[in-house]
């Protein structure tokens, strides 16, 4: 069970916005800790997209953006290719568990 | 651009100990820019973080896991390694190493391609 709780899966068509959450605790997100958000495609390894709750890496296209309220963050992706499917996972610091921590992850359809 | 690259044995028996080492190219693992970290995939699931160490060799350890690994770095070679003691099938799992960079939250900003070590008998 993962300390941050994201949906299993989300699905769009092209072109269109999804959103996937992030939901934490006093102890990860809503004590301040950043939030960083991860792309992984199949069979490869996990790319960072997001850091720092919303500042994208060069070479992320600013169709995918992060936000954080509270103890939760989301990713928002617009103008939905098919090359986005993939599982994305959100990422901070525990300072209950005293480690840093990762979602279960969603795994994204482009219909 | 850094690169990172892990190598390993594919396979190992139970109860035995997994070794692993990573390779870094394009930066010294000496600069102090990064803290060396070690994370883990199981098949079909999610990811947890392991370990990291700094270039001065000050290490920190997951917690859950900290009786079972030791972390190490080779300046020389430009590489660090895990070791984690005593394995079982569920340690089975894709291992990535990887930079931790802390500024403006820590986050893993380069990832080797991974390697998949098997626990069996």
């Amino acid at each position: 069970q993962s300390v941050l709780t994201q949906p299993p899966s989300v699905s769009g068509a092209p072109g269109q916005r999804v959103t996937i959450s992030c939901t934490g605790s006093s102890s990860n997100i809503g004590a301040g800790y950043a939030v960083q958000w991860y792309q992984q495609l199949p069979g490869t390894a996990p790319k960072l997209l997001i850091y720092g709750i919303a500042n994208r890496p060069s070479g992320v296209p600013d169709r995918f953006s992060g936000s954080k309220s509270g103890t939760s963050a989301s990713l928002a992706i617009t103008g939905l290719q098919a090359a986005d499917e993939a599982d994305y996972y959100c990422q901070s610091y525990d300072s209950s568990l005293s480690v840093w921590v990762f979602g279960g992850g969603t795994k994204l359809t482009v219909l | 651009q850094v690169q990172l690259q892990e190598s390993g044995p594919g396979l190992v028996r139970p109860s035995q100990t997994l070794s692993l080492t990573c390779t870094v190219s394009s930066v010294s693992i000496s600069s102090g820019d990064y803290y060396w970290s070690w994370i883990r995939q199981p098949p079909g699931k999610g990811l947890e973080w392991l370990a990291y160490i700094y270039y001065s060799r000050k290490t920190y350890y997951n917690p859950s896991l900290k009786s079972r690994l030791r972390i190490s770095l080779n300046a020389s070679k430009n590489q660090f390694s895990l070791r984690l003691s005593s394995v079982t099938a569920a340690d089975t799992a894709v291992y990535y190493c990887a930079t931790m960079v802390e500024n403006e939250g820590d986050y893993f900003q380069h990832w080797g391609q991974g390697s998949l070590v098997t626990v069996s008998s």
